[in-house]
């Protein structure tokens, strides 16, 4: 069965500081991976996606996330972050053959301090 | 701009009662997801349809909970009888199936006591 790991509950950061979110999956075949961002009292939003290709992929807001097959890893980053990025985020294992079922990560809390 | 949503986005009700939760999926949407989220669980799916069929329903209590698509464009996701650890937000969201990308629904914030 697929999981996800994302290793870090919470996360503080410096506004204009950089952010690296980290994200390990488990997954037999070759993955979808998904990264999403929650805000208080919000759904949830989709930032961007790996499904093959070039392994770095760009999102929105700014973020983008590299994908690392050797390191089974899926991590999520952006240069410079603003107040706005505070958020929960969470990466996502989709199971293509169940018609994109996600397995979701426990999430990471981030703080920006101003 | 589309959406999905959800109806009520907050309940509160006593133990032993009956609790539906709607979501209306984006139209053209043919796979709707019903999860649940908890401090304790994080992020759990309860089931999901496509083409108004049930695909799996495994994440679900079967004693008490329902779900169900009367129609393309209404998902309903029932308890009964609702319990005090059922208190939770519940998001539906739904893709289509060529991009799979879920868009999600505000939640409904579920309080038994």
């Amino acid at each position: 069965a697929q999981s996800v790991t994302q290793p870090d509950i919470h996360i503080t950061v410096s506004e204009g500081a950089s952010l690296e979110l980290r994200c390990n999956y488990s997954y037999g075949a070759t993955p979808y991976l998904f990264w999403y961002v929650q805000s208080p009292g919000q759904g949830l939003q989709l930032l961007l996606k790996y499904f093959s290709g070039d392994t770095l992929v760009q999102g929105i807001k700014g973020f983008e996330a590299e994908f690392k097959r050797s390191q089974s890893s899926f991590n999520l980053r952006k240069p410079s972050v603003h107040w706005s990025d505070a958020a929960e985020y969470f990466c996502a294992v989709g199971e293509w053959a169940a018609g994109n079922k996600l397995t979701f990560g426990g999430g990471t809390r981030v703080l920006v301090k101003p | 701009d589309a959406r999905v949503t959800q109806t009520p986005r907050h309940k509160v009700t006593e133990m032993g009662q009956e609790v539906t939760m709607r979501c209306q999926p984006i139209l053209g949407h043919n796979t709707v997801f019903w999860y649940r989220q908890t401090m304790m669980q994080g992020l759990e799916l309860l089931a999901y349809f496509r083409n108004r069929a049930p695909l799996d329903d495994s994440g679900m209590p079967k004693d008490r909970f329902s779900a169900e698509m009367p129609d393309a464009t209404l998902a309903t996701l029932k308890i009964q009888p609702s319990e005090p650890r059922d208190s939770a937000v519940y998001f539906c969201a739904s893709d289509d199936e060529g991009t799979y990308e879920q868009y999600f629904g505000p939640g409904t914030r579920l309080t038994v006591t």
